[in-house]
């Protein structure tokens, strides 16, 4: 079964302004995994937070974790076009990562 | 270095034939897996293998095999297709194990009629 749950399901916005996706997620974990899809296309990993982190950066992304609510969120300031795809959170389970549905984000330009 | 590339791109199948997906990694991870992916529901794990000549099963392993005679190569098989089995499958693999970020080939698009 999906571990992690990814909302809103769809988010539409303007060029520049800020995406935030959230992942909810239902027994403890080691580290929790964000990654983007574009259409057509594999996943490719964004940033990985271990459980005992609250905030990670990279680039225009910043992910938070918040173990004691077991919610994480995924921010991508100044949006560009290019951002346009699908974004899934992964927890950790065992030897494998278990994957939400995720939330398809569009920007117009 | 190609990263992990998968064989083919595109098949469709008829009901009840058989077929292998390959899956290859050049970056000598231990770990590699087979997914599948269904609108709406996210990836969902086949099997997976955490290293040469080892199997497991994942969330949904019935109605496929898998095989992992080199550390480099895993293989998906569908030995009876089934229309439930059209899907788009991918494969990743990962240095060892989920404390790791995973890297995904491009995805093979089935279809079974």
């Amino acid at each position: 079964s999906q571990q992690g749950e990814e909302d809103p399901q769809a988010l539409s916005i303007q060029e520049g302004e800020n995406a935030t996706m959230n992942c909810s997620y239902k027994t403890s974990i080691n580290n929790l995994q964000w990654y983007r899809q574009n259409s057509g296309r594999g996943l490719v990993h964004l940033i990985l937070i271990r459980s005992n982190e609250r905030e990670k950066h990279s680039g225009r992304l910043r992910v938070t974790l918040d173990t004691s609510k077991k919610s994480s969120s995924l921010l991508i300031t100044a949006s560009r076009a290019a951002d346009t795809a699908s974004y899934f959170c992964a927890t950790d389970a065992r030897v494998d990562m278990r994957f939400g549905a995720g939330t398809r984000l569009t920007v117009k330009p | 270095n190609a990263g992990v590339t998968q064989t083919p791109k595109f098949r469709v199948l008829k009901t009840g034939q058989s077929m292998t997906l390959l899956c290859a990694q050049d970056m000598n991870h231990e770990y590699m897996y087979w997914y599948r992916q269904d609108p709406g529901m996210g990836l969902r794990l086949i099997h997976y293998s955490v290293g040469e000549g080892t199997t497991a099963k994942g969330e949904v392993p019935d109605g496929y095999n898998v095989s992992r005679l080199k550390k480099q190569n895993f293989l998906l098989g569908l030995e009876s297709a089934a229309p439930s089995q059209t899907s788009v499958y991918f494969c990743a693999s990962s240095p060892w194990g989920s404390q790791y970020e995973q890297y995904f080939g491009p995805g093979t698009r089935l279809t079974v009629t």
